[in-house]
C-alpha cells in the first residue's frame, strides 16, 4: 500500500512569494491533515478533512493560508504572501476516518522563507 | 484546551531499558497516542491508549493513567536505530475538535553503544 505523498519536499522562497504544496493521502482514507511542524516541536494541526469539506480549519491563519480538497482526495495548501516565520515542515496525514483511526503522515515538504 | 508535557532530551546505551513520561492536561480526552520520528522523516505510528493499563507491541510497550493524566513510553533492548525524536499526542472527544491530536514537543532519543 503506498503511503501518503507529498511534493514538493523541499522549498526556498524569498518573503512575499506564494507556495504551494501538494498531498496525495492514502488510497480509500477521506480524513486529510495538514500541520505545520516547526523545530524541537510536535506537529500542530492547521486544517482536517472529512472529504471535501473542511472540518476544523479554527488554527489556519486564513489572512494567508489557504487549503482545498477538490473530489475529497488530494489536497493543496497555499500561502500567500509567505513570511519568515513560515519556515516549517508541512505535513499532511490521512486516515479512514475522522474518528479515531490511526493517521499516517506523509514525508512533509521543508519551507525556507529568505 | 490540551497542554502535553515530555521531557525534551533523553540518552541511553545499547540494549538497556528505557522509560519516556508524558504528562497531560485536557478539557476533553479520547486517547493516547505515541509515535515516533527519526530527524527529517514523518511520524510513524508506534501504540495507542485509550483505557488504563499497559498495551505491549515487541519491544515497545506503552502504559495509561487516565485519573493521573499520565502515560510512559517503554522501549526495551535498545538498538541504535531507535535513537529518533519520540512524540505523545492526545486526542480531543469534543465537538468541533473532535478527532484532533495534540502532540507534545517531543522527547529526542540518544542511543549509545
Amino acid at each position: 500500500e503506498a503511503g501518503v505523498v507529498q511534493s514538493p519536499r523541499y522549498k526556498i522562497i524569498e518573503k512575499k512569494q506564494p507556495v504551494a504544496f501538494w498531498c496525495n493521502p492514502i488510497s480509500g482514507h477521506n480524513t486529510l491533515y495538514w500541520y505545520l511542524q516547526n523545530l524541537g516541536q510536535g506537529p500542530e494541526l492547521l486544517i482536517r478533512y472529512e472529504n471535501e469539506e473542511a472540518v476544523d480549519d479554527s488554527q489556519l491563519p486564513k489572512d494567508r493560508f489557504s487549503a482545498e480538497r477538490l473530489k475529497g482526495v488530494d489536497s493543496t495548501l497555499k500561502i500567500q504572501p509567505a513570511e519568515l516565520g513560515d519556515s516549517a515542515v508541512y505535513l499532511c496525514a490521512s486516515s479512514r476516518d475522522g474518528g479515531g483511526s490511526e493517521q499516517f503522515f506523509g514525508p512533509g515538504t521543508r519551507l525556507t522563507v529568505l | 484546551g490540551q497542554n502535553i508535557d515530555q521531557p525534551t532530551e533523553m540518552t541511553a546505551t545499547e540494549g538497556a531499558i528505557v522509560q519516556i513520561n508524558c504528562t497531560y492536561q485536557t478539557s476533553g480526552f479520547n486517547g493516547l497516542f505515541w509515535y515516533q520520528q527519526h530527524a527529517g522523516e514523518a511520524p510513524t505510528f508506534l501504540s495507542y491508549n485509550v483505557l488504563d493499563g499497559l498495551e505491549e507491541k515487541g519491544r515497545f510497550s506503552s502504559f495509561l493513567s487516565r485519573s493521573k493524566g499520565y502515560s510512559y513510553l517503554l522501549l526495551k533492548e535498545l538498538q541504535m536505530k531507535d535513537s529518533a525524536s519520540y512524540l505523545c499526542a492526545v486526542r480531543d472527544r469534543r465537538g468541533s475538535t473532535l478527532g484532533r491530536l495534540y502532540f507534545g514537543r517531543g522527547t529526542q532519543l540518544t542511543v549509545w553503544p
